[in-house]
């Protein structure tokens, strides 16, 4: 089954306590991208991939680091979490159809940080 | 950043009712995609838009997207309670690369 996976899917931690979030797709897609979702602010991007070993900042980079060494891989790293970092989190894949990227989106990873 | 304001917030209404959900920016993107999202889950895309004035079709949806690719909207015929859910608009910047989506439609169709 074609699908994007996230790791874990809950997460309750505390202010400093370096984590990291998975991301895998099994599309062999070359685009991917790391979303936060937080009421009232709709979906915002973090960072994206255009494929091994290229990634870029979105709209909200800070306190946020990516790394690109699989295909199929994509991990959300939180060096020093804050409080501010508690939200939903989406990982997202996709190809590059020409016409622009039809993502598909995992089932998101509740962060909370106290 | 590239802001889209979608309009309504929240729309409730009675099965076999029409509905349109509105798209808006100041920006211009290379592409438009519309995306469904239920509670727990990730969002669902429904359909990508790409040249101007574009209008496509999908079953009882209608989507449409602006002359000068700045706003886009979502039209549903008859309404029924399977409707009910986030909708989410997403513009593609110039490059394509990066998405800026919209603060959401929370839509939901009472039977």
């Amino acid at each position: 089954e074609a699908q994007v996976t996230q790791n874990p899917r809950y997460l309750i931690t505390v202010t400093g306590k370096k984590l990291t979030v998975t991301c895998s797709q099994n599309m062999n897609h070359e685009y991917m991208s790391w979303y936060r979702q937080d009421p009232g602010l709709g979906l915002r991007q973090i960072y994206y991939s255009m494929n091994v070993e290229v990634t870029d900042k979105g709209d909200v980079p800070e306190g946020y680091k990516v790394s690109r060494k699989e295909k199929r891989n994509f991990p959300l790293i939180l060096e020093s979490p804050s409080p501010n970092q508690t939200s939903l989190y989406f990982c997202a894949s996709s190809f590059f159809l020409g016409a622009g990227y039809e993502q598909y989106f995992g089932p998101g990873t509740r962060l909370t940080v106290t | 950043t590239q802001l889209l304001e979608q309009s309504p917030q929240f729309l409730s209404i009675q099965e076999g009712e029409n509905l349109t959900v509105y798209c808006n920016s100041s920006s211009v993107f290379s592409s438009l995609q519309w995306y469904r999202q239920e509670p727990g889950e990730g969002p669902v895309l429904l359909v990508t838009v790409v040249t101007g004035g574009e209008v496509k079709k999908l079953k009882r949806l209608t989507f449409q997207f602006g002359d000068a690719r700045k706003d886009s909207s979502l039209h549903i015929t008859a309404a029924q309670p399977g409707d009910t859910g986030l909708y989410l608009c997403a513009g593609a910047s110039n490059t394509g690369n990066q998405f800026y989506f919209g603060t959401g439609t929370s839509l939901t169709v009472i039977p």
